[in-house]
């Protein structure tokens, strides 16, 4: 029973190119967050995600950032032209949906560190 | 002022010692979380209460709503403990996103 996955866990790209980062949830799983967490910063909060749906994007830069979660396969969250001060890790993470949430919290993957040089 | 503050922002300690790391928030919580973080390395959900007191092993989580703070305990510390340990917390009304303390970093030294 894989946890939540993500890759790649290293990504590295040169300023102006896209980055895609993919979450794939725990098995059961429906809902998936995206958190970012800066150099010295706590983690912040992206995008809430339920199969096919945005539920609430507050935390996402309104440029150049864009996340989906399709019906079929993994979460990605995109950012086009990166540029340095994008890098960062960024974690994912899934719930089972409604109360069930409440009861079991949520499952966060191993993150993918992105640098953009 | 963020939200949720953590105390100590780092904490050294000898193989066996007792660690205590606070939390203190300033809005109304439906949960709290404590959660691992190691270097390099992914999150791992330690607890997630909403009040009272959770023991898991040599980890101990307490919360007190009217107060609005929590502490994790680590009894016997050891080495495998050293790690960034962070608190988030679910605000009343919300019930999916997490604000996070800055994390307080715990080394133990053998």
């Amino acid at each position: 029973n894989a946890g939540v996955m993500q890759n790649p866990r290293h990504l590295v790209r040169r300023r102006g190119q896209e980055a895609r980062l993919r979450c794939s949830p725990m098995k059961g799983h429906s809902h998936v967050y995206w958190y970012r967490q800066l150099p010295e910063e706590g983690l912040k909060f992206m995008v809430y995600l339920q199969k096919e749906n945005i539920i609430d994007e507050s935390g996402m830069p309104k440029e150049r950032f864009s996340a989906e979660f399709p019906k079929e396969g993994p979460s990605i969250l995109r950012i086009q032209q990166v540029v340095r001060g994008d890098s960062a890790a960024y974690f994912c993470a899934s719930s089972p949906p409604g109360q069930l949430a409440n009861a079991y919290g949520y499952t966060f993957g191993s993150g993918t560190r992105l640098t953009v040089v | 002022k963020n939200e949720v503050e953590q105390s100590p922002q780092n904490l050294t300690a000898q193989e066996g010692e007792f660690i205590t790391i606070n939390c203190s928030y300033s809005v109304g919580i439906s949960a709290l979380h404590w959660l691992q973080q190691h270097p390099g390395g992914g999150i791992v959900s330690l607890f997630m209460l909403s009040s009272g007191k959770k023991k898991h092993g040599r980890l101990i989580a307490t919360i007190n709503i009217q107060e609005k703070h929590s502490s994790l305990h680590i009894t016997a510390s050891h080495p495998r403990d050293s790690a960034v340990y962070i608190c988030a917390v679910r605000p009343g009304g919300s019930n999916y996103k997490l604000t996070f303390g800055k994390g307080t970093l715990l080394t133990v030294n053998p």
